[in-house]
């Protein structure tokens, strides 16, 4: 993997049901796996810093796994809710760096149907 | 706190035109980053400034100046606007939010090159 991919594009799930999808990345040279929601109209808003292989990280009904060997991290929503409706975005720090940003996944564009 | 602000929120410019974006933020943060969003496409790195009085090139930095005019101010310039530029702009700053640095983003400037 040369660059950090997301999958599905996009995913319409109903109302209750839960959900979870992908994010790709190189393996090597990683710092850390970052998750952001973006409100269509709004600025991403950060969910999840992961750095050790084996993180599990939870806010609320939302939780993240990282596997920093093989190069992936899950976002699962679990009973989702019209509000989670946004498109979730994944990116990688690679370690070693400076403050040169983080490479951005195209991002997983979730609708939540009543 | 306001976090990070943009101005303005939506430009439209014709070939050739040249305009400055203005990114501010009052977290006291060291770094600031400049992206682009196309559709389609994830966040793209232009320029970053890891501190006050430096910058540096980031993933798509042509055609395109910036300036670190204090720890709070990071500007963006487009000396001579082309259509694909047309784009919008993203500015952040990286502080620490759980014990890991993190990216804040501002609400972005909609622009549009004729």
């Amino acid at each position: 993997i040369l660059n950090v991919e997301q999958s599905p594009q996009s995913l319409h799930v109903q109302e209750g049901d839960s959900t979870n999808f992908t994010c790709s990345f190189p393996s090597s040279n990683f710092y850390a796996l970052h998750w952001y929601r973006w409100e269509t109209a709004k600025s991403p808003e950060a969910l999840f810093v992961m750095t050790l292989n084996g993180d599990e990280k939870k806010k609320g009904r939302i939780s993240a796994t990282l596997n920093t060997k093989e190069g992936y991290s899950y976002l699962y929503i679990k009973g989702s809710q019209p509000e989670d409706s946004a498109t979730y975005l994944c990116a990688k720090r690679e370690a070693g760096g400076g403050a040169d940003g983080l490479t951005f996944g195209k991002g997983t564009h979730l609708i939540i149907q009543p | 706190n306001a976090g990070v602000t943009q101005t303005p929120k939506f430009q439209v410019l014709k070939t050739g035109q040249s305009m400055t974006l203005q990114c501010a933020q009052d977290m006291n943060h060291n770094s600031m980053y400049w992206y682009r969003q196309d559709p389609g496409m994830g966040l793209r790195l232009i320029y970053y400034s890891a501190s006050e009085g430096t910058t540096d090139k980031g993933e798509v930095p042509n055609g395109y100046n910036v300036s670190r005019l204090n720890k709070r101010e990071f500007s963006l310039r487009l000396e001579s606007a082309a259509p694909s530029q047309t784009s919008v702009y993203f500015c952040a700053s990286s502080g620490h939010l759980w014990g890991q640095e993190t990216q804040y983003f501002g609400p972005g400037t909609r622009l549009l090159v004729l």
